[in-house]
This record gives C-alpha cells, sequence and structure tokens, in this order.
C-alpha cells in the first residue's frame, strides 16, 4: 500500500520554465491537497480538490494551476516558475466524511529549486 | 495570518519529557492533530484528540486540550533521539471539505 506518492522529488527550474508536479493515492480518497512548506510558515495550503471533478483555491494560488485528473490523481502546474516558488510541495489525501477524526496523509515532498 | 500558532523551537535532553504547545482561534473546531516530520520526509500523523476530550494517552504520548483557552499540548515522555523531529498541530474545521489549518512547526532536538 503505497498511500500517497509524489513525483518527482527533487526538481530544479530555471525562471519561466514550466512544469507539473504529479500525486497519485491508492487509498480511494476523495478529498485532495497541494501545500507549500516554507520555513517559519508550516504548511498553506495551494488548491484543494474536494471530489472528483471539482478544485478550489486555497490561501496562496497565485501563480499555480491543478487539475484533479480522476479520483487517484491531482497534479499541480507552475506555468511559468519564479524564485518565489522555490519551495517544498506536499500533497494529501483524506476520506471526506462529515464530521469524522480522518487525517490527511501526505505524500514525501518534492523539493523546488528555481533560479 | 495563522490561526494555529506554535513556538518554533524546544530542546530537549534525551530521557526527558518534551512539551509542545499550540494555540488555535476557531472554535467550530471538532479535532485537532498532531503531525511528526523527520528530515526529508512527509508528515505522519502521531495522534488526534476529538474537541469535547479533555486529554487523551497513547504510549508515550499524551495530549491535553484546553477547549475554554483553546490551547493544545504534546507531551512525550521519555524523549528519545528518535523524536527529534518538527512537529505540527492541526485544527480540523467542521466543513463540507476538510480543510486542515496548521501550526508553523516546532523543531524537536533531542540532545544526548
Amino acid at each position: 500500500n503505497a498511500g500517497v506518492t509524489q513525483t518527482p522529488k527533487f526538481q530544479v527550474l530555471k525562471t519561466g520554465q514550466s512544469m507539473t508536479l504529479q500525486c497519485a493515492q491508492d487509498m480511494n480518497h476523495n478529498s485532495m491537497y497541494w501545500y507549500r512548506q516554507d520555513p517559519g510558515m508550516g504548511l498553506r495550503l495551494i488548491y484543494y480538490s474536494a471530489s472528483e471533478g471539482t478544485t478550489d483555491k486555497g490561501e496562496v494560488p497565485n501563480g499555480y494551476n491543478v487539475s484533479r485528473l480522476n479520483k487517484r490523481e491531482f497534479s499541480l502546474r507552475l506555468e511559468s516558475a519564479a524564485p518565489s516558488q522555490t519551495s517544498v510541495y506536499f500533497c494529501a489525501s483524506r476520506k471526506q466524511e462529515t464530521n469524522s477524526n480522518q487525517p490527511q496523509h501526505f505524500g514525501d515532498g518534492t523539493r523546488l529549486s528555481i533560479l | 495570518g495563522e490561526d494555529v500558532e506554535q513556538s518554533l523551537f524546544l530542546s530537549v535532553r534525551e530521557g526527558d519529557s518534551s512539551v509542545i504547545n499550540c494555540t488555535y482561534t476557531d472554535s467550530s473546531s471538532t479535532y485537532l492533530y498532531w503531525y511528526k516530520q523527520e528530515p526529508g520526509a512527509g508528515l505522519q500523523l502521531l495522534t488526534y484528540i476529538f474537541s469535547n476530550m479533555d486529554m487523551k494517552q497513547d504510549q508515550r504520548l499524551t495530549v491535553l486540550l484546553n477547549k475554554k483557552d483553546k490551547h493544545l499540548s504534546l507531551r512525550i515522555a521519555d524523549t528519545q533521539t528518535g523524536d527529534s523531529a518538527i512537529y505540527f498541530c492541526a485544527e480540523s474545521i467542521n466543513d463540507s471539505w476538510g480543510k486542515f489549518q496548521f501550526g508553523a512547526g516546532t523543531q524537536v532536538v533531542v540532545t544526548p
């Protein structure tokens, strides 16, 4: 049982290049999330997908787009990378149940540097 | 700004107890969580507590919740070097899509 798988694990881009970060989960979860982690700032939500076919903006969506390809996969795209997008990106998924204790499950992250 | 606040750093001697504190602001939170992040890895769920509970114990971990003060703490008994990590508290907000609000994380360093 792989859980949440993110690819790639590391990437270096030049300013202006585009890139898609991939995320897949095998737990049949309906909700998926993209976060970025920066020192001293914790995790900030970029986009989320409450269920297959829906996506919505989180706290810091500017410069990013997402696609919920199917129930398993949720990708994050940087159309024109900027140095401010240097960060560690985490994908998470959750079984969505009202008033439940279902936690979010995280991938191991993608470490992205933009020069 | 963040709705969940944590101190950024804690140093503890091996064998002592660690206490990591967290304050949150959303009174509608139903569950509160503690996650652990080891270097180069993602966040792993450690434990959680329902908002109508005061305390939960799970082996070396004790979670205390003061709902009146919106204060959450995680106590790790007999702290080991393997407990060195960043610890995040998170609140789930009772809405339809499971939004979590994370704190900035507390870096715990265990010294021999």
